[in-house]
């Protein structure tokens, strides 16, 4: 049962262009959680996705920033017109249920570290 | 001021060592995670709990409701235990997004 997916593990883009982050959840897991942490900086929240619905978006920047969790693939965030203060490492995080459970703990992926030159 | 504080921020130990990271936080709470995370790798949970104290070989997890601070021990500490540890809480006001401490950074000397 292969855990949190995401690719690329790293990701170099040029001021102004797009980056696209993949997270795959666990198997059966269908709650979705991206986080980012900048350099020098902790975690902070960004968004949560369940399949096909945003349920919390209250982290995410309100410009260039996107996600979405289609019905099948993986959950994308989108950043457009990367700026040098997007490079960070971006986490996702799935789990089973929506509240976090002994039954239901939060499985986290190895993050994808975009770096914008 | 910061709704999870960690301390120390940085902590250096002796293999053997006993060593104990805290986490106090300030709001009403769902649960507490504790987390590992190696440099340029990913992040483990390491705990997840609302109450009492749970054990995974080495390391005890504690929590205190009323105090509204958590602790975690590592007995017999060994050069791999270096990482940094994050304790993140999900608030019971804001569902299942959790907020995080600023982490402590744990080196261990052979």
């Amino acid at each position: 049962n292969a855990g949190v997916m995401q690719n690329p593990r790293h990701l170099v883009r040029r001021r102004g262009q797009e980056a696209r982050l993949r997270c795959s959840p666990m198997k059966g897991h269908s709650h979705v959680y991206w986080y980012r942490q900048l350099p020098e900086e902790g975690l902070k929240f960004m968004v949560y996705l369940q399949k096909e619905n945003i349920i919390d978006e209250s982290g995410m920047p309100k410009e260039r920033f996107s996600a979405e969790f289609p019905k099948e693939g993986p959950s994308i965030l989108r950043i457009q017109q990367v700026v040098r203060g997007d490079s960070a490492a971006y986490f996702c995080a799935s789990s089973q249920t929506g509240r976090y459970s002994y039954n239901s703990p939060l499985h986290f992926g190895n993050g994808t570290r975009l770096t914008v030159t | 001021k910061n709704e999870v504080e960690q301390s120390p921020q940085n902590l250096t130990a002796q293999e053997g060592e006993f060593i104990t990271i805290n986490c106090s936080y300030s709001v009403g709470i769902s649960a507490l995670h504790w987390l590992q995370q190696h440099p340029g790798g990913g992040i483990v949970s390491l705990f997840m709990l609302s109450s009492g104290k749970k054990k995974h070989g080495r390391l005890i997890a504690t929590i205190n409701i009323q105090e509204k601070h958590s602790s975690l021990h590592i007995t017999a500490s060994h050069p791999r235990d270096s990482a940094v540890y994050i304790c993140a809480v999900g608030k019971e006001t804001s569902g299942s997004r959790l907020t995080f401490g600023e982490g402590t950074q744990l080196t261990v000397n052979p």
